[in-house]
């Protein structure tokens, strides 16, 4: 199985100010076939089922706000939120589709400093 | 607009059995792979199962495989998750997810509570 690492578990920071939040897998999660990772970022807000932020490491979905940025490579991912606002407090989770079990980071909490 | 809405949770005693079902719709349901995905009160999100979406393929998380089966009904654009033998850690609210590669759309999931 691959085994989804997140760094920090929780994190407090302004608002106005950067978040960043890690993710490592056991192992490579990029699909040679079409040179893409398959990795993904959900945002969950509490009650709420999970939403989908960002696929293939870095592809924004569609009415993401763009202060939300996925990058990295292989093993290693980040997800930045550029400029944190009050409606950004939630976990996020990373998972990755390279695989089947598919699997999932433990979760980060971001809150308001 | 898509919609997954799940149904069949509720309290069971341990050892005992229960069908879960998502009812989809806005959008062609027989074109998509589906998954059941659970949440264990306060904890993180667990794979749980996968179904194809012309039902030749279905993939199980070790910790289900045997007990639970899914399955579909593409006419009535419904998936389900028969599970048996459930045990307390099954306890969860569990999620149906449409998928294209990723998880693009979660119902609001359906709680299951296993207890004695």
């Amino acid at each position: 199985d691959i085994v989804m690492t997140q760094s920090p578990d929780s994190l407090a920071v302004s608002l106005g100010e950067r978040a960043t939040i890690n993710c490592k897998s056991s192992q490579s999660v990029l699909d040679s076939s079409n040179n893409k990772n398959c990795l993904a970022w959900y945002q969950q807000k509490p009650g709420q089922p999970p939403k989908l932020l960002i696929s293939w490491a870095s592809t924004r979905e569609s009415g993401v706000p763009d202060r939300f940025s996925g990058s990295g490579s292989g093993t290693d991912f980040t997800l930045t939120i550029s400029s944190l606002q009050a409606e950004d407090v939630a976990v996020y989770y990373c998972q990755q589709y390279y695989g089947t079990p598919l699997t999932f980071g433990g979760g980060a909490k971001v809150e308001i400093k | 607009e898509v919609q997954l809405v799940e149904s069949g949770g509720g309290l069971v005693q341990p050892g005992t059995s229960l069908r879960l079902s998502c009812a989809a719709s806005g959008f062609t349901f027989s074109s998509h792979w589906m998954h059941w995905v659970r949440q264990a009160p306060g904890k993180g999100l667990v794979w749980v199962s996968r179904i194809s979406s012309d039902v030749s393929i279905t993939s199980y998380a070790d910790s289900v495989k045997g007990r639970f089966t899914i399955s579909r009904d593409n006419a009535k654009n419904t998936l389900y998750l028969q599970m048996n033998s459930l045990r307390a850690e099954d306890t969860a609210v569990y999620y149906c997810a449409r998928s294209s590669a990723v998880f693009d759309y979660w119902g609001q999931g359906t709680l299951v509570t296993v207890s004695s």
